[in-house]
């Protein structure tokens, strides 16, 4: 059972253009999310966290919307640059359940065009 | 500062055999993880410890055991490796809570024949 489900396994999008990578969860106790980067023979690194209280967190580039009500979080890179092309990452929590733990979706690999 | 390291970046094994991967951070953090990453899966959590001499078991802890003597090395141990355990290995850190972000290293390759 994929409780975090990342249903695109691959995007292609123009250098310059917006690139809007989306994340649906199942568990309604998760309120914490996270988004990964990671380059090939790396290990993932951190891009953008948001808390349920919120429904938008930006980062320069970075803008991580939650949508509670339909479970769907999304990532917007905008502009792209080639630089982003990566395998993407979102993870969720219900932290305030106590845990420690975070479930990772299967991955979104971006290819940014030049 | 090196963040977080691993040893071996890669590894063969025969079925039975048994290694142990070591993590290592310097960032003074209370958190590790050891998860793995296999194709079409995301990341998933093996064991846990949110401090030294304290390990917990994640979302898939069989066949592997862990150790954290020491507050910067947390251990991934496979006592009968077995071909379903091939996976990349990664190891993570965070400082003190769970929202805190997590540094990962840059993976242990692992096949078992």
């Amino acid at each position: 059972d994929q409780q975090v489900k990342q249903n695109s396994p691959s995007l292609s999008v123009q250098e310059g253009r917006i690139s809007i990578l989306n994340c649906d969860y199942t568990n309604s106790m998760f309120d914490y999310f996270l988004w990964y980067k990671k380059y090939p023979a790396e290990g993932p690194t951190f891009l953008i966290s948001i808390s349920s209280i919120k429904d938008k967190n930006e980062d320069g580039r970075f803008t991580v919307f939650l949508n509670k009500s339909a479970k769907h979080l999304s990532l917007h890179i905008v502009p792209s640059q080639p630089g982003d092309s990566a395998v993407y990452f979102c993870a969720a929590s219900p932290v305030s359940s106590g845990t420690y733990k975070y479930i990772f979706g299967t991955g979104t690999r971006l290819k940014v065009l030049a | 500062n090196a963040g977080v390291t691993q040893t071996p970046k890669f590894r063969v094994l025969k079925t039975g055999q048994s290694m142990t991967l070591l993590c290592a951070q310097d960032m003074n953090h209370e958190y590790m993880y050891w998860y793995r990453q296999d194709p079409g899966m995301g990341l998933r959590l093996i064991h846990y410890s949110v401090g030294e001499g304290t390990t917990a078991k994640g979302e898939v802890p069989d066949g592997y055991n862990v150790s954290r003597l020491k507050k910067q090395n947390f251990l991934l141990g496979l006592e009968s490796a077995a071909p379903s355990q091939t996976s990349v290995y990664f190891c993570a850190s965070s400082y003190s809570m769970v929202t805190d972000t997590q540094y990962f290293g840059p993976g242990t390759r692992l096949t078992v024949l």
